[in-house]
């Protein structure tokens, strides 16, 4: 069984600019989630979708960062414009009956 | 709200020896999950081990097994026989059923050879 995959695996922008992360998960996972983890921390929910529907966004910063899930399948995290404290590493997870969640490689973002 | 706290940064041990990871959570939820996660340089999550705070016996994974106090809302993680590749970042984090997971700030074990 494929892992989650996301890409890219590293990003380097400057400020202000936009960008874009993709997510595919498991095959049959209901639930898919990002994560964002800032150095030295845990990692912090942004977004989780049940199917295409958002369940939680209570900690997604909705004047910069939005994110969508085509036919419940397929994820895109979009920041614009990005912040300096925007540098992180952005975790995909996804689990099939809400329970376990299995992670992707993750995505480094470097903003200058 | 759920809560999460390792109080260890840093643990080292000698190869083939036994570590023990600490980690305290607090819940008002009757229905939950305890997962421990290792993290390696190249920084994806990769699931160590899973405890449903329902059971009472503890979870065993190999190497890996898990000293569960629902009392005192305590999740030990003990490692056997480490290995080189168990050097990690070490995350403990609950979840209730079907929502986020809560981390804890981790904790860096080292292996020594």
């Amino acid at each position: 069984e494929a892992g989650v995959a996301q890409s890219p695996r590293y990003k380097i922008i400057e400020k202000r600019q936009s960008v874009a992360f993709w997510c595919n998960p498991i095959s049959g996972h209901a639930t898919l989630y990002w994560y964002q983890q800032i150095l030295g921390q845990g990692p912090k929910l942004l977004i989780q979708f049940q199917n295409n529907g958002v369940v939680d966004d209570s900690q997604l910063p909705k004047d910069r960062f939005s994110a969508e899930r085509l036919k419940g399948v397929d994820s895109t995290l979009k920041i614009q414009p990005a912040k300096l404290e925007d540098s992180a590493v952005y975790l995909c997870a996804s689990s099939r009956h809400q329970e376990t969640q299995y992670f992707g490689p993750g995505t480094r973002l470097l903003v200058l | 709200a759920q809560t999460v706290t390792q109080s260890q940064p840093e643990m080292s041990v000698q190869e083939a020896e036994t570590v023990t990871l600490s980690c305290t959570y607090d819940t008002s939820e009757s229905d939950y999950y305890l997962f421990w996660y290792k993290q390696p340089p190249s920084r994806q999550m990769i699931l160590v081990i899973r405890q449903e705070a329902y059971k009472q016996q503890n979870a065993t994974e190999n190497r890996f097994s898990v000293n569960f106090q629902k009392a005192a809302k305590s999740f030990s993680l003990k490692i056997s026989d480490s290995q080189l590749g168990d050097a990690a970042m070490y995350f403990c984090a609950s979840a209730s059923s079907g929502s986020r997971l809560t981390f804890g700030e981790g904790t860096q074990l080292t292996v020594n050879p």
